[in-house]
């Protein structure tokens, strides 16, 4: 009973590539977020949309951007791959009336070499 | 400094035992706190979520949070070795919301 799909595990890109990654949530929620996980730095929000077409900066958007056309799904883009953009991409989704309970996707690690 | 402040540890326990991780927090704002747990390889998932001050208890796991004092904690009773884990504390304003760094437990058989 997958709730929250992030389109693949592992990804290996090279410098200048430009990158997507997708999530897909079947639970009707409104919120959507995108995180990069890295040791000793935690959780940190790239992008958040609460709304079809409707984004948010985070605290680290510079390289990055989002699409949600539909409700159920959210892309990030990096426009043109770095290698300091290798880490761990998890995607979130969460009610508007319970902003802090996420659900996770199981994470895309991506490296660029 | 931190907004969140979460030691990384590793903490390592015997099956059995009563865990207590903590964070601590600079802002007095959150209005809102969870904790989270990580296995290896995997999103994080929610185990708990509150809004006040005081105790909640879910199962083996109890959460406190203590806004006076910018603490909060979660508590493992009787921990087991499927409890081996990162565990995150989190809390948020509004749609923002900030993670600690977690902490690592081992719970040895």
């Amino acid at each position: 009973d997958v709730k929250v799909t992030q389109s693949s595990r592992y990804l290996v890109k090279r410098t200048g590539e430009k990158v997507f990654l997708e999530c897909v949530q079947d639970m009707d929620h409104e919120n959507m977020f995108w995180y990069r996980q890295d040791p000793g730095l935690g959780l940190r929000l790239i992008y958040f949309s609460y709304d079809v077409k409707m984004k948010e900066k985070g605290d680290i958007p510079e390289g990055y951007s989002v699409s949600r056309e539909k409700k159920e799904r959210f892309s990030l883009i990096l426009e043109s791959a770095s290698t300091n953009q290798t880490s761990m991409y998890l995607c979130a989704s969460s009610l508007l009336r319970d902003p802090g309970g996420y659900t996770f996707g199981s994470g895309t690690r991506l490296t660029v070499v | 400094q931190k907004e969140v402040e979460q030691d990384p540890g590793p903490l390592s326990v015997p099956e059995g035992a009563i865990v207590s991780l903590n964070c601590t927090y600079s802002n007095s704002a959150f209005q809102y706190f969870m904790w989270y747990r990580q296995y290896s390889r995997k999103g994080p998932e929610l185990l708990m979520y509150t809004y006040s001050s005081g105790n909640k208890e879910d199962g083996r796991f109890t959460a406190q949070v203590d806004k006076s004092s910018k603490y909060i904690s979660l508590f493992i009773r009787d921990s087991q070795p499927s409890d081996s884990a990162t565990y995150l504390c989190a809390m948020g304003i509004g749609w923002k919301v900030t993670f600690g760094t977690g902490t690592k437990l081992q719970v040895i058989p």
